[in-house]
This record gives structure tokens, sequence and C-alpha cells, in this order.
């Protein structure tokens, strides 16, 4: 799995766009980038994943560069219940017998 | 999207004593599961793999003895903590992925976690 880069913390106010970077720069050509995050005192929560194209869900966009280096999470409206610790992971996809490796992640707190 | 419930979400226990925490998927079978441990202020770290029908796989460090791991059938695998000891208390949390990349292309999904404390 491709090593991925995040800032430790980040502040968002409530309302307004959340964006959530992930560097990756040695990322394969069939590797995804997937987003969980993890609210306090409990599970991971799948957000997003992507290969090459943008994405969008009903919880977030991903939005991934070009050469596939970097991309970024967008919660488009945060709320207070967003604040969680954000976990980039890039891997390849295959059939669910590899487990998910966390690094530290992006602590977002979103203020009111 | 697929549902895995884990089971108790708290424990209690005196030292010395065995604890079981169970994990299903709800709606899906799942071939593999996977436990973590969390400790206060850090990341996920995988403890070991668990398979249908056979063994686990521990990862290096975990001791397979006091961390016993049973995947009976294909929505059902739970850890047991023997003999636990203060140093157990921590966050235990299972995940378990449908295996078929034509239906959720590997998502992962995790219980809500077991928050186990020694006395």
């Amino acid at each position: 799995d491709a090593k991925t880069t995040q800032p430790p913390s980040m502040d968002c106010a409530e309302g307004r766009a959340a964006n959530l970077p992930c560097n990756h720069s040695t990322i394969s050509g069939n590797e995804y980038v997937y987003w969980y995050r993890q609210i306090h005192s409990q599970g991971p929560q799948y957000i997003i994943h992507g290969l090459k194209n943008n994405e969008t869900n009903e919880m977030a966009s991903l939005i991934i560069t070009e050469d596939r280096k970097s991309s970024t999470l967008i919660l488009p409206h945060a709320t207070l219940r967003d604040t969680a610790v954000y976990y980039c992971i890039v891997r390849v996809s295959d059939t669910g017998r590899r487990a998910l490796t966390f690094g530290s992640g992006t602590r977002l707190q979103v203020q009111p | 999207g697929a549902v895995v419930s884990q089971h108790p979400s708290w424990v209690i226990c005196k030292s010395g004593t065995s604890v079981k925490i169970e994990c299903r998927s709800l709606d899906f079978q799942a071939t593999t599961m996977f436990w973590y441990r969390q400790f206060p202020k850090q990341s996920l770290m995988l403890m070991a793999t668990s398979n249908e029908g056979s063994k686990a796989t521990y990862e290096q460090g975990v001791e397979k003895d006091k961390f016993l791991i049973n995947h009976a059938s294909l929505t059902l695998s739970t850890l047991t903590v023997t003999s636990a000891h203060p140093e157990d208390s921590s966050f235990y949390i299972c995940s378990a992925s449908s295996g078929r990349t034509n239906l959720a292309k590997n998502i992962q999904y995790f219980g809500a976690g077991t928050r186990l404390s020694v006395l």
C-alpha cells in the first residue's frame, strides 16, 4: 500500500466546506484512494473512494489530481457531527482478505 | 451500506477473568474478518485476521494464546481475551468485507467497538 501523508489536525467553521488533503506521491496505477473517518469512541466509517476520477456521494466529494499524487476530501457543509479523525488510505481493491492499515489521520474539529 | 454488529459495547472485568467479544456481519457473508486494537489517542492497530473455517493469522507481537479468535461461520467471529490484565484494557474493533469486488469494491465495514476495562 502506498504511503499517505495528512496534516495532523484542521479546524473548520460549522456550515463551511471542510477540505482535507492527502498526499500519496508513490501511488501505483491500480491503487485506489479510500477515505474513512472515526468519530470519538466509535468504529471507523467508510466515506468514499476513487481511482482516478472525482467522486461524489451523499457524504462527501473526492477530488483526485490528474497525476494521482494527491487528493482532497470535501465535506461541503460541515456540521458538529463531522468532528472526527479522517483517514486517507491507498491500496489495491482486492477481495477483502487484507486488513486496512491506518496512519495517524487528520483530526478535524468543526467549530460552532 | 452493510452492517457489522459488535457486542458488547463496553465491558468491565476483574483481572484474571476471560472476556468474549462477538462480531457479526448482519446482511452479508464475510469469509474474512479483522480485529483491531486502539489505545487512547493512537490509531488502530491490526491484531489478527480471522478466516472462516481456519486458524486466525496473528500480527507480530500479538499472543495467540491470549487473544483467541474463532470464526465458525460466515457471519460470526469472536475474540476472547483470556486471563485479562489491566494492560489489556483497550478499545477493540472488528471489521469485515463482503469480499465481492463487484458488490462494494472491497469496502471494509466496522463494528462500533468494545471498550474493555480490566480492574
